[in-house]
């Protein structure tokens, strides 16, 4: 099946830096990618949906100032979440939709600001 | 908000044994239902689509069926083995949103040996 690359898997950051976390679609060209955050026994939730060569639509109370997204070429979107705080630590999963709407999850990322 | 309720939210049972989960998620403007198995450290993997009220789909010992009307869906394995533990997540799609899942917290399965 088709493979989506998320990069880092985990990450341990200071407060007030940023970081950036990639989605890569291997083996199909992907022109809309989502981004999840999960808490801790929580459910996946939307944050943004990725259109290539455009910009993100963000779900109802997610900063989009915040959660950066950049979805540059049809194989790779990008979150940055800037100045990172302690409360934005969570795990970041993305998924990739193909053109014959399947979609395709990268594994996640941990993020922990301390 | 899409209320999407999953149940029960873990469960144990022995190697051998048959089992089966419930997804409740509101019927209006449904267009389809997602699940998907997703193992520790793995990326979550499709298991089914199911689009029809009355849609019933099988791969291997696992199986599902679809009620649009009343808003549930279940998901049944027969005969759980150890590789089948992992959480299972069932997310609907809402007419006009295609691609947007909206998740259940997942029912965490754990065979033992």
């Amino acid at each position: 099946g088709a493979v989506v690359s998320q990069h880092p898997s985990r990450v341990i950051c200071k407060s007030g830096t940023s970081v950036k976390i990639e989605c890569r679609s291997l083996d199909f060209q992907a022109t809309t990618m989502f981004w999840y955050r999960q808490f801790p026994k929580q459910s996946l939730m939307l944050m943004a949906t990725s259109n290539e060569g455009s910009k993100a639509t963000y779900e109802q109370g997610v900063e989009k100032d915040k959660f950066l997204i950049n979805h540059a070429s049809l194989t790779l979107s990008t979150l940055t979440v800037t100045s990172a705080h302690p409360e934005d630590s969570s795990f970041y999963i993305c998924s990739a939709r193909t053109v014959n709407e399947k979609l395709f999850f990268g594994s996640g990322t941990q993020l922990s600001v301390l | 908000i899409l209320n999407v309720e999953q149940s029960p939210q873990s469960l144990h049972v022995q190697e051998g044994d048959s089992t089966n989960f419930t997804c409740s998620f509101p019927s209006s403007n449904f267009y389809a239902l997602h699940w998907y198995r997703w193992e520790t450290a793995k990326s979550p993997e499709a298991l089914f689509v199911m689009t029809l009220n009355g849609d019933e789909k099988k791969k291997g010992r696992i199986s599902a069926t679809l009620n649009t009307k009343e808003g549930y869906s279940y998901l049944y394995i027969k005969g759980s083995q150890p590789e089948d533990s992992a959480t299972y997540l069932c997310a609907p799609v809402r007419s006009g949103n295609t691609g947007k899942l909206i998740f259940g917290q997942g029912t965490t399965l754990q065979v033992k040996p």
